[in-house]
């Protein structure tokens, strides 16, 4: 799986929008981006993915350069319970040795201040 | 639906004692796989489990296992416990979803202390 680079920790005002960034200059043609988060003490929760086009679903929006070495993940208005790391993760769907593994790195921490 | 469940929540073992954690997934999810979190190392996966079979396993020594149910209910297995064992494991539970997923979602944790 490509490896995926990060910012350690972001801060975000509450209301606003929070741009995580992702890098993964070295993604291959199958291998999807994913999006988790882990609040304190819970398990991940999954946010978003994408392959090449733009996503959006309930929770945030995707943005994928058309290179695809890099993404954005937007949560549109902060609250603050979106207090938590943020994971991106590169996975293949191609089987073999992707089945079910997610290759976590160390995240981003966001904190929403109120 | 209810999500994925695991038990127990919290276990407390001591050293050489062998422990088997529980899940259970979404309801329709054939495919299980586990992670072992801890404060040094992260998130790491262990194994996958898809129809009974293991699928894919991570780089964990052998004392780590696990088995997965007809009705796709796992367990997984570490014998002769460790203090270096002590961690959060997680679940997670996919559908097969093509070539379009599959995400995973997660169950709570068991947290796992060896003294």
């Amino acid at each position: 799986d490509a490896k995926t680079t990060q910012p350690t920790s972001m801060d975000c005002a509450e209301g606003r929008a929070a741009n995580l960034p992702c890098n993964h200059s070295t993604i291959s043609g199958n291998e999807y981006v994913y999006w988790y988060r882990q609040i304190h003490s819970q398990g991940p929760q999954y946010i978003i993915h994408g392959l090449k086009n733009n996503e959006t679903n309930e929770m945030a929006s995707l943005i994928i350069t058309e290179d695809r070495k890099s993404s954005t993940l937007i949560l549109p208005h902060a609250t603050l319970r979106d207090t938590a790391v943020y994971y991106c993760i590169v996975s293949s769907t191609a089987g073999g040795t992707s089945y079910g593994k997610l290759t976590f790195g160390q995240g981003t921490i966001l904190t929403v201040h109120p | 639906k209810a999500g994925v469940t695991q038990t127990p929540r919290y276990l407390i073992k001591t050293r050489g004692q062998q422990v088997t954690l529980s899940c259970s997934p979404i309801s329709g999810h054939r495919s299980v796989s586990w992670y072992q979190q801890t404060p040094g190392q992260g998130l790491q996966f262990l194994f996958e489990y898809f129809s009974e079979t293991q699928r894919n396993k991570g780089n964990f020594p052998g004392r780590f296992s696990g088995r997965q149910f007809s009705n796709s209910r796992s367990e997984m297995n570490v014998s002769t416990l460790e203090l270096g064992d002590s961690a959060l494991y997680l679940c997670a539970s996919s559908s097969l979803a093509g070539e379009t997923g599959p995400e995973q979602y997660f169950g709570p944790g068991t947290r796992l202390t060896v003294t």
